[in-house]
Formats: C-alpha cells, sequence, structure tokens
C-alpha cells in the first residue's frame, strides 16, 4: 500500500455519460498530481492542486476538470465521454515535486 | 514525454546486465528520476539522481551526466520480475514530465 488511494480501481461505462475518480493522497502530502495514460502514449500530466488551489495545468481537455477539497482529497471528473478516453489514471502526491511522487494503483476507465 | 529520448523496447536474457539510455533537453534542469512499471500497474521510483556519476542501489545504478544531458540506468543479475517499463523523468515547473519509458523483455 503506498498510501495514495484511488477509487474506483475499474469503471466501464458509455460514450457521453461522466464519471468521477477520487484520489487520497499520502498523509502529510499536500500536492496531488493527475496523470492519464492510454495504450501506447506515456504518462501525460493532466492537472496539479495544492492546498486545494490548482497549480499547473498540463493538456488536460475542457471536458475535464478536478478539485482538491479541504481534507485534501481531489477528484477528476471526465464528462461528455469518448472511446478515446478509455486509459489508466492515476493519480499521484507529493511535497515537492522534486521529492519524486507516491502514485495510487489507478482507474481503468474504459468507455464502450 | 516531451524532451525525454528513450528507446521504446529492449530484450535481455536472465541473469544478464542491461543498460537503458534516457536523453533530455537540459534548460531549468532539476535533477532526474527514473521510475519502475509493471504492465497495468502504478510506477515505483527507483531513483533520483541531482548530481554528475553513478548511484548504486543493489542491482540497480543510474547515472547523470548534467552536460550531455543524458542518464541511464543499469540493472544487473536480471530476473523474470524486472519484465516492465522504466521510465525516465524529470521536474519541471512543479511537476514531473515522464518519457514514454522502456519496455524491457527479459528472456529466460
Amino acid at each position: 500500500d503506498s498510501g495514495v488511494t484511488q477509487t474506483p480501481k475499474h469503471l466501464i461505462t458509455a460514450t457521453g455519460q461522466r464519471v468521477t475518480l477520487r484520489c487520497s493522497p499520502r498523509s502529510g502530502d499536500l500536492s496531488v498530481y493527475w496523470y492519464q495514460q492510454s495504450l501506447d502514449q506515456g504518462l501525460q500530466f493532466l492537472i496539479q492542486y495544492y492546498n486545494g488551489e490548482e497549480r499547473a495545468k498540463g493538456n488536460i481537455l475542457e471536458r475535464f476538470s478536478a478539485q482538491q477539497f479541504p481534507d485534501l482529497h481531489s477528484e477528476l471528473n471526465l464528462s461528455s465521454l469518448e472511446l478515446g478516453d478509455s486509459a489508466l489514471y492515476f493519480c499521484a502526491s507529493s511535497v515537492e515535486a522534486e521529492d519524486g511522487y507516491t502514485f495510487g494503483s489507478g482507474t481503468r476507465l474504459t468507455v464502450v | 514525454g516531451q524532451n525525454i529520448d528513450q528507446p521504446t523496447e529492449m530484450t535481455a536474457t536472465e541473469g544478464a546486465i542491461v543498460q537503458i539510455n534516457c536523453t533530455y533537453q537540459t534548460s531549468g534542469f532539476n535533477g532526474l528520476f527514473w521510475y519502475q512499471q509493471h504492465a497495468g500497474e502504478a510506477p515505483t521510483f527507483l531513483s533520483y539522481n541531482v548530481l554528475d556519476g553513478l548511484e548504486e542501489k543493489g542491482r540497480f545504478s543510474s547515472f547523470l551526466s548534467r552536460s550531455k544531458g543524458y542518464s541511464y540506468l543499469l540493472l544487473k543479475e536480471l530476473q523474470m520480475k524486472d519484465s516492465a517499463s522504466y521510465l525516465c523523468a524529470h521536474p519541471r515547473d512543479d511537476k514531473i514530465i515522464f518519457g514514454k519509458g522502456t519496455r524491457l523483455h527479459i528472456l529466460p
């Protein structure tokens, strides 16, 4: 157990639907990062939150949004889902990026 | 991953040694990570180099040359469980940028 908790582990949904992925960071970590990993792609950075505030944004689609709550857990919302959104979504937490990340086990999203 | 290059796939034999190379752009450099990722699982931290030279950790060693924008991960006494992807990555602007990874196949 890495200390970073992601739920659900698997999600199957239809095109056009909306889903919410949840992440609880490791105790003491203020930063939460979301990454998408498609089959033939590397880890693509989506968005970062630090202590409740958005700090950095990557190539995140407008259909996707995220937030970090006062208890530091974070949610990634994916809407108007398309087949191409099928991927592994990882959450990671750290104190600072230079400290390295601790990753959650990921959510495997399948859009059918 | 932008600005990070590593081979897509490599194959090696159980018990052998393999070196996985990584080149990156040097602007704004803040150290270099190596992560291991088994298929369908989360990446796990292997090493972090900030200074030039070789750092050894058991069967795994990581080397960095900042002037050349070059790093390698050296795996010795390969075991079947080392079959995985190895990701080269560096921190930039409060996040970590990952290469696409090198998929390492171990043959018995």
